[in-house]
């Protein structure tokens, strides 16, 4: 079951600006993973973040998770027209170590 | 090799036919995974195959059928499917190792995109 919901369901920016994405979540985790995939493509791991982190950097890419809130936001910092793809939040529960609960997504679209 | 491989790219059947999936790694990942996936939705769980072994049904109707002949292949066999069940599939794979409490990180195929008439 879906898990995770993600707004907005779809952000349009210039190349150059930043973007974030926000995730919330029900259930506790062990911890939060961002992944995108590109049109009809699979999908890549961007970053991950425990539940005993607050922060992450990899890259443009600034993950941030707030376990009292159940909520992650994931900003990427001067967009480029690559970045067009969606996002998904997933989540990996104490009680299901292997199965990860992905999001609703966010379609980003980077304009140049 | 960091790639997860999975024939066929397309797929069009009909009601009636037999057809496999095959997904295919070579990063010596114990955990292995079916998802399906509907246009501009996430990813939904269908089968995780831990060491071979199937550990995760999710309430899937038996006209899927998974295999994991061995640690390095996972198979998703299709009989008499329904044009509902037209969507991406992905196969992924993960090293976690069950007995240790670490991350999952999940690495993806391309997917194989179905069409069922």
């Amino acid at each position: 079951s879906q898990q995770g919901e993600e707004d907005p369901q779809a952000l349009s920016i210039q190349e150059g600006e930043n973007a974030t994405m926000n995730c919330s979540y029900k259930t506790s985790i062990n911890n939060l993973q961002w992944y995108r995939q590109n049109s009809g493509r699979g999908l890549v791991h961007l970053i991950l973040i425990r539940s005993n982190e607050r922060e992450k950097h990899s890259g443009r890419l600034r993950v941030t998770l707030d376990t009292s809130k159940k909520s992650s936001s994931l900003l990427i910092t001067a967009s480029r027209a690559a970045d067009t793809a969606s996002y998904f939040c997933a989540t990996d529960g104490p009680g299901s170590a292997r199965q990860l609960t992905f999001g609703s997504g966010t379609q980003l679209t980077v304009l140049p | 090799d960091t790639e997860v491989t999975q024939t066929p790219k397309h797929l069009v059947m009909g009601m009636t036919n037999k057809k496999s999936l095959k997904c295919e790694q070579h990063m010596g990942h114990r955990a292995m995974y079916w998802y399906k996936q509907k246009a501009k939705k996430p990813p939904e769980l269908m089968f995780v195959y831990s060491y071979e072994k199937l550990s995760i049904n999710e309430s899937v109707p038996s006209r899927f059928s998974p295999e994991c002949p061995n640690s390095s292949l996972l198979n998703l066999h299709l009989h008499a499917l329904q044009p509902e069940d037209s969507a991406l599939y992905l196969c992924a794979s993960s090293p976690r190792d069950g007995r240790l409490s670490s991350y999952n990180e999940q690495f993806f195929g391309p997917g194989t995109r179905l069409t069922v008439l």
